[in-house]
């Protein structure tokens, strides 16, 4: 069970080049989102979306777009990627809660991206 | 304001020790409650989701008081593995959708 499949797992683009982080999950969960983890910054949440179709913006979203096509995918584009953007790129799926039960998420292994 | 505050640490314990984190969260719309487990430079994991009836599991043990908005860890009887950094986690949405992180506290466990 392959769990959330992120690619690539490395990555340097050039000042204002633009890219996409792939974010795939296997377990047919609803929820999907993206964190972006700096140096003393803790993980910070940049788009999420709660189902096909639908997603919204999170904590620092710009710079950022995201769709969300298909349950399985939730890709993240950098439309002119800054050295700002220089992170590690988390991204995560869970199911809805049921209840009192809150439900874990999963996260992929990360995505290290350098913009020089 | 960061919305989930934690004290960074690093807590640098011998095994066999107890040791507490605590936790305060700004957004009194939180809806669930969590700590997770990040080692170097890998993917965060739950560790333990945080009840308002306080929940244990093993040697760990975390209380929510949803009045003073504090979330704490206990673990007890500390072993080398539990060297990693904890992160303390509210969700704000839909549950499981929305999470905000504290910026992490840093345990080191020695022998």
């Amino acid at each position: 069970n392959a769990g959330v499949t992120q690619t690539p797992k490395f990555q340097v683009l050039k000042t204002g080049q633009s890219m996409t982080l792939q974010c795939a999950q296997d377990m047919n969960h609803e929820y999907m989102s993206w964190y972006r983890q700096d140096p003393g910054m803790g993980l910070r949440l940049i788009h999420y979306s709660v189902g096909a179709g639908i997603t919204d913006q999170g904590e620092v979203p710009n710079g950022y777009n995201v769709s969300r096509s298909t349950t399985e995918d939730f890709p993240l584009r950098l439309l002119s990627a800054a050295p700002s953007q220089t992170s590690v790129y988390f991204c995560a799926s869970s199911r809805p809660g049921q209840g009192a039960r809150a439900p874990e998420a999963f996260f992929g292994q990360g995505t290290r991206l350098t913009v020089v | 304001r960061k919305e989930v505050e934690q004290d960074p640490g690093p807590f640098n314990v011998p095994e066999g020790a107890t040791v507490a984190f605590n936790c305060t969260y700004s957004n009194s719309a939180s809806q669930s409650f969590f700590w997770y487990r990040q080692d170097c430079r890998k993917e965060p994991k739950l560790l333990m989701s945080v009840y308002s009836s306080g929940n244990e599991d093993g040697r760990f043990t975390a209380q929510l008081n949803r009045a003073s908005q504090y979330i704490s860890l206990l673990i007890r009887d500390s072993k080398l593995s539990d060297s990693a950094t904890y992160l303390c986690v509210v969700n704000i949405r839909e549950a499981g959708t929305a999470l905000i992180f504290g910026k992490g506290t840093t345990l080191s466990v020695s022998s």
